[in-house]
């Protein structure tokens, strides 16, 4: 167990809709990260939130869009879904985030599965 | 972000040490190498990473050549339970995850 916490571990939706998928960091983490891991991409980075601020982003689409919040947890919203989006999704969270040359570990959560029909 | 080869799959026997390479030869001189896992379709698990000497935890070992340029993950008793696949990182500010290798543990 990572300490990590993410929910729903399932979700099954259709085209079109909204998606809001959370994360909890672990106890004292301030660093929140978002993957996209789909069979044909694998592990995608998102993107990551720093004590509430967007400190990086990767592969996000417009359609997606996160924040987080004073409490530390961070949400991921996934708007105008495709059939494409169904993936894994993962949340990882590190202790600062400000990863000089690789000094910081990321734990991962157990993910949410996105299905879209 | 510098790239990593590894051997697509391997097999190993239950009880014996598995080994898993990986050549990072673009690597700068502060980069660390990472290794994380993923079972089946679990999260990321991390496992190990260092710069420049060789370390070792509860989990496994990580050998680094001395020009940095490959390393090797040593779980000294497989079992079973560490069928996974297994990533080798260079992290720099991100995560950035390859194909990997996907280890089999045989009885």
């Amino acid at each position: 167990d990572s300490g990590v916490t993410q929910t729903p571990k399932h979700l099954i939706t259709a085209t079109g809709q909204r998606v809001t998928l959370r994360c909890s960091p672990r106890s004292g983490d301030l660093s929140v990260y978002w993957y996209q891991q789909s069979l044909d991409q694998g592990l995608q980075f998102l993107i990551q939130y720093y004590n509430g601020e967007e400190r990086a982003k990767g592969n996000i689409l417009e359609r997606f869009s996160a924040q987080q919040f004073p409490d530390l947890h961070s949400e991921l919203n996934l708007s105008s879904l495709e059939l494409g989006d169904s993936a894994l999704y993962f949340c990882a969270s590190s202790v600062a985030g400000h990863p000089k040359y690789g000094q910081e570990t990321q734990y991962f959560g157990p993910g949410t599965r996105l299905l879209v029909l | 972000d510098a790239k990593t080869t590894q051997p697509p799959s391997m097999d190993c026997a239950e009880g014996r040490a598995a080994n898993l390479p990986c050549n990072h030869s673009t690597i700068s001189g502060n980069e660390y190498v990472y290794w994380y896992r993923q079972i089946h379709s679990q999260g990321p698990q991390y496992i190990i990473h260092g710069l420049k000497n060789n370390e070792t935890n509860e989990m496994a070992s990580l050998i680094i050549t001395e020009d940095r340029k490959s390393s090797t993950l040593i779980l000294p008793h497989a079992t079973l339970r560490d069928t996974a696949v297994y990533y080798c990182i260079v992290l720099s500010q991100k995560l950035v995850f390859g194909q990997g290798t996907r280890l089999t543990i045989n009885p």
